[in-house]
């Protein structure tokens, strides 16, 4: 059984591109969620998401960023026109259940702003 | 409101050293507890929980018991290992996967 899925593991961008990432949940789970790492700092919530819905996007910033999770396929984070201080881990996790206790989390994606 | 305070690192010690890392919570009920491990280049791993008050997780020679009365849950193990080295992060929650708080970590480096 596959765990949580992500790519790519490593992402450079200019300022003022777009970048996406991706996670595949893994099998048998249907909640997803993206948590962000800065540099020196602990995780923090981002978007929690089911298929086709989003549940809880209190911690996304305003502007920019966007999450999905489409019926088909892996979730996707987006964050539209990259600044500098976008270069974070960005670590997605599934569970079968929206519970603490079964989350597993995926190896992340570095992204770099240049 | 809720919030996570763990010991600032890096913390060096010598292979099979006594290992420390306090964790202390704020919440205003009784969340679950965890520990969870980051290797480099890797993402988080569950190292261990605890879901109630005394209660004592365990795992890989780690333990932490979570203590209601001091609201903190240390990690602890006898004797360390090179393997060892990586950031550890305490966390809490309610039950909620979309509300877990973490610390801001500690590097932990072994020497041999």
């Amino acid at each position: 059984n596959a765990g949580v899925m992500q790519n790519p593991r490593h992402l450079v961008r200019r300022r003022g591109q777009e970048a996406r990432l991706r996670c595949s949940p893994m099998k048998g789970h249907s909640h997803v969620y993206w948590y962000r790492q800065l540099p020196e700092e602990g995780l923090k919530f981002m978007v929690y998401l089911q298929k086709e819905n989003i549940i809880d996007e209190s911690g996304m910033p305003k502007e920019r960023f966007s999450a999905e999770f489409p019926k088909e396929g892996p979730s996707i984070l987006r964050i539209q026109q990259v600044v500098r201080g976008d270069s974070a881990a960005y670590f997605c996790a599934s569970s079968p259940e929206n519970s603490g206790n079964t989350i597993y989390f995926g190896e992340g994606s570095w992204l770099t702003v240049v | 409101g809720d919030s996570v305070t763990q010991m600032e690192g890096p913390v060096t010690l010598s292979e099979e050293a006594f290992l420390t890392i306090n964790c202390t919570y704020t919440a205003t009920g009784y969340p679950s507890l965890f520990w969870y491990v980051q290797y480099p280049g890797e993402g988080l791993q569950l190292l261990l929980k605890a879901t109630k008050a005394d209660d004592k997780g365990s795992n890989k020679g780690f333990e932490a018991t979570y203590r209601k009365e001091t609201t903190s849950f240390h990690l602890e193990k006898g004797s360390v290992q090179v393997s060892d080295s990586a950031v550890y992060f305490c966390a809490q929650t309610y039950s909620s996967a979309s509300k877990i708080i973490f610390g801001s970590g500690t590097r932990l480096s072994i020497r041999p």
